[in-house]
């Protein structure tokens, strides 16, 4: 079945950018996702990505999608302590299914 | 616009007892899931709706949970009798079909 893979953890200074990674397998892929989850929440839509396109800029987020690697990163500009979160990347099919990756723990040390 | 809203936002049970999940979609929207979350990882789809009717329940554990959809609007999600296991954050999300998904804040569930 269709995979969404993430590293577990990052770690950054705060005012530097931060960069997350993402991998899947699923050919079909219509849209990417990002969403973040703050502790004890539900998760909140970031920012997403339409499969045709390479690189969507947004405010201080910055998605690149590398469709022939199935690779999907999401920098944010000037990260601050708020930034600290669990973010999610999301693969979703066309039969309105969304896989979820396992998540990467950003910690932004001040 | 109103949210998804799920209860209980907490249940404690003991293993082999029942418990239900509720969870009000944001109005108007066809599809609605429900994610499993443990601890440490990302949301695994249990079941997904569209309108009343099921369109994935796959890894859903039929000897154990159930969900319906009455009516197209609100779910419930059973586990009857829990695990162990079970104990994680059961999530409910909703999209109008193929938009963004919004998410609940989730029911923590622990089995002890």
């Amino acid at each position: 079945g269709e995979d969404v893979e993430q590293s577990l953890f990052l770690s950054v200074r705060e005012g530097d950018s931060s960069v997350i990674n993402c991998t899947y397998t699923d050919s079909s892929s219509t849209y990417l996702y990002w969403y973040k989850q703050e502790p004890g929440a539900g998760l909140q839509l970031l920012t997403y990505i339409f499969s045709n396109m390479d690189m969507k800029q947004d405010q201080r987020l910055t998605v690149l999608l590398n469709k022939k690697d199935k690779h999907l990163s999401l920098r944010i500009a000037d990260t601050q302590t708020g930034d600290s979160a669990i973010y999610f990347c999301a693969d979703l099919s066309g039969t309105y299914k969304y896989i979820f990756g396992t998540g990467t723990r950003l910690k932004v040390l001040a | 616009e109103a949210g998804v809203a799920q209860s209980p936002r907490y249940k404690i049970i003991e293993k082999r007892q029942s418990v239900a999940f509720w969870c009000n979609p944001i109005s108007g929207h066809a599809t609605l899931y429900w994610y499993q979350q443990i601890l440490g990882q990302g949301p695994k789809l249990l079941i997904q709706f569209q309108n009343n009717g099921v369109v994935d329940d796959s890894q859903l554990p039929k000897d154990r949970f159930s969900a319906e959809r009455l009516k197209g609007v609100d779910s419930t999600l059973k586990i009857q009798p829990a695990k162990l296991e079970d104990s994680a954050v059961y999530l409910c999300a909703s999209s109008s079909t193929g938009g963004e998904l919004f998410f609940g804040e989730g029911s923590r569930l622990t089995v002890l």
